[in-house]
C-alpha cells in the first residue's frame, strides 16, 4: 500500500544548529514533493516545492533534497532559531489525480 | 495571511446534526480543496473542486458533501454528525491551471468542529 512516513518523534535541537527532517515514501511515483510548515491550530503554510528531476532546492536557510531512487526527501533548516519551532509536513502529488497526500508531520523544537 | 478565508472559526454541535462550513479561495484561484485534520489521522484530503466541478475525491464519507459555486466559494456539508467527526477542517486553494496538476496550495485558518 502507499505510505508517506515522517519521523513521528519530535526533533529537539539547539539554536544555531542544523535541523534535518526526513520524508520517506513507498509505492508512489510523485512528479514533485512539497514541504509545508504548520503551527498549532493554524493552516499549513507552503515552504518549498522540488520536482522529480531536481536533486536540491534552496530558499534562504531552507534546503530540500529529493532522491527518487531512495524514495526520500530531506528537509534542512540551517542556523535554526526558536521561531522555526513548528510541525513540518511533506506532501506528494498523486500523479494526474489532483490529490496532494500529506505525511503525518515532524514536530521541531528549537531551544535557545 | 494566505488570502483564503473560512467561516466559522469554531463550531460546536450535537451528534446527529448537520453543519455547513464555508470557504472563499484566494483571488484568481480556481481550485478549492477540503481537508480534515484530527490528532490521530493527520491531514486527510477529502475533495477538490475546480471551477465549479468536482475534480478529485479522497476518503470523503457519504455523509459529507461539498460544492463550489459560480463565484468560486465552496461549502462543505457534514450531516448525521458523529463524535469522531470532531476535527479541524481546512480549505485550501490553488491556481491548478492544468487538469491533474497539483500545484502549491494556500490554506485557510480552518474551522474547528466539536461534536458533543
Amino acid at each position: 500500500s502507499q505510505k508517506i512516513e515522517q519521523n513521528s518523534e519530535a526533533l529537539n535541537i539547539q539554536e544555531g544548529k542544523t535541523a534535518t527532517l526526513t520524508c520517506n515514501y513507498t509505492n508512489y511515483s510523485p512528479a514533485y514533493l512539497q514541504w509545508y510548515r504548520q503551527d498549532p491550530g493554524r493552516g499549513p503554510v507552503f515552504l518549498l516545492l522540488i520536482r522529480e528531476n531536481e536533486k536540491e532546492k534552496r530558499k534562504e536557510r531552507l534546503k530540500v533534497t529529493f532522491d527518487t531512487t531512495l524514495k526520500q526527501s530531506l528537509f534542512h533548516i540551517t542556523a535554526s532559531q526558536p521561531a522555526d519551532s513548528a510541525t513540518y509536513l511533506c506532501a506528494l502529488d498523486q500523479s494526474n489525480t489532483g490529490k496532494l497526500i500529506f505525511g503525518q508531520g515532524t514536530t521541531l523544537q528549537v531551544k535557545p | 495571511d494566505s488570502g483564503v478565508t473560512q467561516t466559522p472559526k469554531h463550531l460546536i454541535t450535537a451528534t446527529g446534526q448537520r453543519v455547513t462550513l464555508r470557504c472563499s479561495p484566494r483571488s484568481g484561484d480556481l481550485s478549492v480543496y477540503w481537508y480534515q485534520q484530527s490528532l490521530d489521522q493527520g491531514l486527510q484530503f477529502l475533495i477538490q473542486y475546480y471551477n465549479g466541478e468536482e475534480r478529485a475525491k479522497g476518503n470523503i464519507l457519504e455523509r459529507f458533501s461539498a460544492q463550489q459555486f459560480p463565484d468560486l466559494h465552496s461549502e462543505l456539508n457534514l450531516s448525521s454528525l458523529e463524535l469522531g467527526d470532531s476535527a479541524l477542517y481546512f480549505c485550501a486553494s490553488s491556481v491548478a491551471r492544468h487538469r491533474g496538476f497539483t500545484d502549491t496550495q494556500y490554506f485557510g485558518p480552518g474551522t474547528r468542529l466539536t461534536v458533543l
